[in-house]
């Protein structure tokens, strides 16, 4: 299976500070098809988990422009330009190229 | 507006079944594939199982294969998870998913496997 290795598991941020998130796959998920099947969800307390980028880089519908997404190959990142309060929660990143489909262990995003 | 409303969820003993609902709107429900992803209380996120657009492949991870089933009725807007054989570690949250894009989820269903 592959595995996807989060890192760090609790960042801590004040609002406005830019931060980043690292995801290291163990194998490559670039797709036969050409696609590179990597997620980032954003789950807030006691709610469902949020997309907020898909196929590494595309930013989902309604998901504000200070998330960005970048990496290939097996080195993923996800960077929040400008933390806000509502960004605060565990974010994930995900991968469908490879069955079965994994999750990371989750960052926890905090308030410094 | 699309809309994923999971049910059937509840306490079960292990060994029993439970069979979960997710009833879809807002999209053209046989155009795409969906999926179940769970969370046990406090943990991750573990993807369940999957369906394509026809219903005519599924799969799993080692994890529930053999023992979680799931299916679709595309004229009811309708995914579905039967879960035989339940264990405590089955115990989580259940949501729907619509695959492979994951843009929408349901607000979960707890599913609580204990004596």
């Amino acid at each position: 299976d592959v595995v996807l290795t989060q890192t760090p598991s609790i960042l801590s941020a004040t609002i406005g500070q830019s931060v980043s998130i690292s995801c290291r796959s163990s194998q490559s998920l670039l797709d036969s098809d050409g696609n590179t099947y990597l997620y980032w969800f954003l789950q807030r307390p006691g709610q469902s988990p949020q997309r907020l980028i898909y196929l590494v880089s595309n930013l989902g519908s309604g998901v504000p422009n200070r998330f960005s997404g970048s990496g290939s190959g097996t080195d993923f990142t996800l960077k929040i330009s400008g933390v806000e309060a509502e960004d605060l929660g565990v974010y994930y990143c995900m991968q469908a190229t490879h069955a079965p489909w994994t999750f990371g262990g989750g960052t926890k995003l905090e308030l410094k | 507006e699309v809309q994923l409303v999971e049910t059937g969820g509840g306490l079960v003993q292990p060994g029993r079944s439970l069979k979960l609902s997710c009833v879809a709107s807002g999209f053209t429900f046989n155009n795409y594939w969906m999926s179940w992803t769970r969370q046990a209380p406090g943990k991750g996120l573990e993807w369940v199982a999957s369906i394509t657009n026809s219903g005519g492949s599924t799969y799993y991870p080692d994890s529930v294969k053999g023992r979680f089933t799931i299916s679709r009725d595309n004229a009811q807007n309708t995914l579905y998870l039967q879960m035989n054989s339940l264990r405590s570690e089955d115990t989580a949250t259940y949501y729907c998913t619509r695959a492979r894009g994951f843009a929408y989820w349901g607000q979960g269903t707890l599913v609580t496997v204990s004596s």
